[in-house]
């Protein structure tokens, strides 16, 4: 089953406008990632947060984790039509170098 | 997809012929891993690696084997292949450093249709 649950499932906003998407999780985890895969890709990593940290920044990337919640968001300012692609957060769990993953959430930036 | 290559990247069978796609890492990563993408189930593990011929199952491993004789390649085999294996096979590989840091680095995929 699934560790991560990303919503919304889709979402669609205008350029310039700032795009969040939210991940749930079940279990404790060592640290959680974000990647990105654009139409026909690979997934790109964007950045990894670790249990004990509550808020990174990368650009104009933001990502926040909530271990009591077991939650997480991202949130990208100011976006971008080259930000259309789905999103995927990634959960790693203490001691293991294996990674669960989301759906994924799909981001459309209309011009 | 710097440093990992897929082959082939496109392939077309019928059920119950054997099927091997390969992913090639100029890395030296210690980790690498298989995963299958479908509509509906996001990514999802088949098989991973930890080092030369050291192999564990992931989520999804049934129908499926894996063998890695050399650091740089990482071989995933359908020994009779099934219409429900149809799908997009991603390799990936990860640094493995220690300190718990474990990004992955995702290969370009190969879409694989059993007919």
């Amino acid at each position: 089953s699934q560790q991560g649950e990303e919503d919304p499932q889709a979402l669609s906003i205008q350029e310039g406008e700032n795009a969040t998407m939210n991940c749930s999780y079940k279990t404790s985890i060592n640290n959680l990632q974000w990647y990105r895969q654009n139409s026909g890709r690979g997934l790109v990593h964007l950045i990894l947060i670790r249990s004990n940290e509550r808020e990174k920044h990368s650009g104009r990337l933001r990502v926040t984790l909530d271990t009591s919640k077991k939650s997480s968001s991202l949130l990208i300012t100011a976006s971008r039509a080259a930000d259309t692609a789905s999103y995927f957060c990634a959960t790693a769990v203490q001691g293991a170098q294996k990674l669960v993953f989301g759906q994924g959430t799909r981001l459309t930036i209309n011009p | 997809d710097a440093g990992i290559t897929q082959s082939p990247r496109h392939k077309v069978t019928e059920t119950g012929t054997p099927v091997t796609l390969r992913c090639h890492q100029t890395e030296n990563h210690r980790y690498m891993y298989w995963y299958r993408q479908d509509p509906g189930h996001g990514l999802r593990l088949i098989h991973y690696s930890y080092g030369v011929k050291d192999t564990d199952k992931g989520e999804v491993s049934d129908g499926y084997s894996v063998s890695r004789s050399k650091t740089e390649d990482f071989l995933l085999t359908l020994e009779s292949a099934t219409s429900s294996q149809t799908s997009v096979y991603f390799c990936a590989i990860s640094e493995g450093s220690g300190r718990g840091d474990n990004e992955q680095f995702f290969g370009p995929g190969t879409r694989l249709t059993v007919l």
